[in-house]
């Protein structure tokens, strides 16, 4: 079986600035893909950033990035540069063996003016 | 343009009364799923599919049947609805193999169901 773990229900940043989402995942899996999606208030699910496993380079899309510690199962997602249109659910998720997909419980992040 | 739709985007249902919810999508993904969201506890998968005639349960699959028919399509049945079953469903497809966009999920729009 495989987890993944947010342990931030909610968290805050002042626009313009940095903030770090955590997540922590398990899986028996030595392939498999880790997923940042965000959740606005229109409900859509939007594709944040993604990361193979067998990749040790960290992925980078414009102001997101993240930290992939393979041995810790670690993957954290970084917003520099944090806007208000970054306010939303921000959920973490393995893509793992037999196509099984596990989501997080996720986070809450408000950008504040 | 590429999307994945959803029908209808909100139902209201009274227990036991069969009902579907409908999904298609236009970028000839093999992968498809369905999950339903609750306050709390995230996105849990309930079906998903590889390909056509193919699919295999999730987390929850308890109360919920689907097809796979043919490729763009993959409906989501509730046989006996029951008030836990109130909830945000989405579907999603992707493509299944590696590369640029591999396994990058693209969902619908969402169907807010309530069963009381």
């Amino acid at each position: 079986a495989q987890t993944v773990t947010q342990s931030q229900p909610e968290m805050s940043v002042q626009e313009a600035e940095t903030v770090t989402l955590s997540c922590t995942y398990d899986t028996s899996e030595n392939n498999y893909y880790l997923f940042w999606y965000k959740q606005p208030p229109s409900r859509q699910m939007i594709l944040v950033i993604r990361q193979e496993a067998y990749k040790q380079q960290n992925a980078t899309e414009n102001r997101f990035s993240v930290n992939f510690q393979k041995a810790a199962k670690s993957f954290s997602l970084k917003i520099s540069d944090s806007q208000l249109g970054d306010t939303a659910m921000y959920f973490c998720a393995i893509l793992g063996g037999y196509q099984k997909v596990t989501f997080g419980t996720g986070t809450k992040l408000q950008v504040i003016p | 343009e590429a999307q994945v739709t959803q029908n209808p985007r909100y139902l209201i249902t009274v227990t036991g009364k069969k009902l579907t919810v409908t999904c298609s999508q236009n970028m000839n993904h093999e992968y498809m799923s369905w999950y339903r969201q609750d306050p709390g506890l995230g996105l849990r998968q309930i079906y998903y599919s590889m390909n056509v005639e193919v699919t295999d349960k999730g987390d929850v699959p308890e109360g919920y049947k689907v097809s796979r028919k043919e490729k763009r399509n993959f409906p989501l049945i509730l046989e006996s609805p029951s008030p836990n079953q109130t909830s945000l469903y989405f579907c999603a497809s992707s493509l299944k193999t590696p590369g640029q966009n591999g396994y990058e999920q693209y969902f619908g729009p969402g169907t807010r169901l309530t069963v009381t």
